[in-house]
């Protein structure tokens, strides 16, 4: 079936830090991947849609120039939090849909445990 | 808008059945999903259903009804390992996934 890895799977960092996030579909090819955050007991909450050689199209809300996405190829996408912030200690999970497949269905990676302290 | 609506909390035996219901508007469909997320882990995918009617998978089925917005996810003989929150998310015309809050479901010995 399609992985979808996240790396790293929990960081720790200083607030003020930046911290980068990849996303990678292992064994298919996703031209479009998504980005998502999840504030304990509460729903995902799409950040961006990431889309391989354009730029990435943000959500209401959502800082363009806070959240740096990258998606260089057609199996990574990068999200960077930069100048990271207390209040931006959540769980961020990406996902990626198969180009190539027939089905609409969204394949998660691990996701990543942020705390900026 | 859009909305997706499911209850927040079910509560269930071991060995019982469960039906957890979702009902959605939005801006055009392109299918609706439902996810099983244990706390702390990303979600995994349970069901995909596009047409009316029922999906069966093993112990779990999902259900469609597309004139009324509505669908429900079934699970059978319940194991604690069925403790988790479900998502229910629906596909609007633009390819986008909008997700509901999720039910956090409790399996009682």
């Amino acid at each position: 079936g399609a992985v979808v890895s996240q790396h790293p799977s929990r960081v720790i960092c200083k607030s003020g830090t930046s911290v980068k996030i990849e996303c990678r579909s292992l064994d298919f090819q996703a031209t479009t991947m998504f980005w998502y955050r999840q504030f304990p007991k509460q729903s995902l909450m799409l950040m961006a849609t990431s889309n391989e050689g354009s730029k990435a199209t943000y959500e209401q809300g959502v800082e363009k120039d806070k959240f740096l996405i990258n998606h260089a190829s057609l199996t990574l996408s990068t999200l960077t939090v930069t100048s990271a912030h207390p209040e931006d200690s959540s769980f961020y999970i990406c996902s990626a849909r198969d180009s190539g497949g027939d089905s609409n269905e969204q394949f998660f990676g691990p996701g990543t445990r942020l705390t900026v302290l | 808008g859009q909305n997706i609506d499911q209850p927040t909390e079910m509560t269930a035996t071991e060995g019982a059945i469960v039906q957890i219901n979702c009902t959605y508007q939005t801006s055009g469909f392109n299918g609706l999903f439902w996810y099983q997320q244990h706390a702390g882990e990303a979600p995994t995918f349970l069901s995909y259903n596009v047409l009316d009617g029922l999906e069966e998978k093993g112990r779990f089925s999902s259900f469609l009804s597309r004139s009324k917005g509505y669908s429900y996810l079934l699970l059978k003989e319940l194991q604690m390992k069925d403790s988790a929150s479900y998502l229910c998310a629906v596909m609007d015309s633009n390819y986008q996934l909008i997700w509901g809050a999720g039910t956090k479901l409790i399996i009682k010995p």
